[in-house]
């Protein structure tokens, strides 16, 4: 089956600017998980749904983020009054039950670079 | 990431020769650790992973050993060829998820 998609590949938005980014998980998985990778870094971890519902939310850097699963397979990550900082290559992953011993496919992640 | 150290940051070796990548953790909670590959613009790719109860773990070329005590972990990769040129992360997976800073490695053919 397909992999993790994301979308858009590439967004370009100005300050202040709201904007959301996509995931589709694997068919199946149960547990969705959103990073932020800046260059040169490694993925840093933001939520991580179990099916419908945020499971940990912790690595949200503040209320400007916010993140939605409503269904249980797609998920939105939604960045409000966007901000220089924020650019960054968005990552979504996905595990068949979630748990913390789970592979995480990841997807090709979204660029988004804020002007 | 500043919950795993990763080290080196750049790594280069000569094609055939072994490669070896270490990460330090804090956080005693973790027990899984997982490695990814990641190639330029391309997602992240697991290569091998290995649970808190088991020590090594072998595929073929790649092997990881893990030192709970210590609380530090390694990739080695033996016999390299070109295309295992890429960005290697390590990450410690527990009550949290943390991924280190990652190693750029290249191999010279």
């Amino acid at each position: 089956g397909a992999g993790v998609s994301q979308t858009p590949s590439n967004k370009v938005t100005e300050k202040g600017k709201y904007v959301e980014l996509r995931c589709d998980p694997i068919s199946g998985h149960t547990a969705l998980y959103w990073y932020r990778q800046s260059l040169g870094q490694g993925p840093e971890f933001l939520i991580y749904f179990q099916g419908t519902g945020a499971a940990d939310d912790s690595g949200l850097p503040n209320d400007r983020f916010f993140a939605v699963r409503p269904e249980g397979s797609v998920s939105t990550l939604k960045i409000q009054r966007t901000e220089r900082g924020d650019s960054a290559v968005y990552l979504c992953a996905s595990s068949l039950r979630g748990g913390h011993q789970e592979t995480q496919y990841f997807g090709p992640g979204t660029r988004l670079l804020v002007l | 990431g500043e919950n795993v150290e990763q080290h080196p940051s750049t790594l280069s070796v000569q094609e055939g020769d072994s490669a070896v990548i270490k990460c330090t953790y804090s956080d005693s909670a973790s027990n899984y650790f997982p490695w990814y590959k990641q190639e330029l613009g391309k997602r992240p790719q697991l290569i091998i992973d290995i649970r808190s109860n088991v020590g090594e773990k072998k595929d073929q070329r790649i092997a990881v050993t893990l030192n709970k005590t210590a609380k530090h972990f390694s990739l080695h990769i033996t016999e390299t060829q070109p295309e295992d040129s890429a960005v290697y992360f390590c990450a410690a997976i527990g009550n949290q998820f943390y991924f280190g800073t990652g190693t750029s490695l290249t191999v010279i053919p």
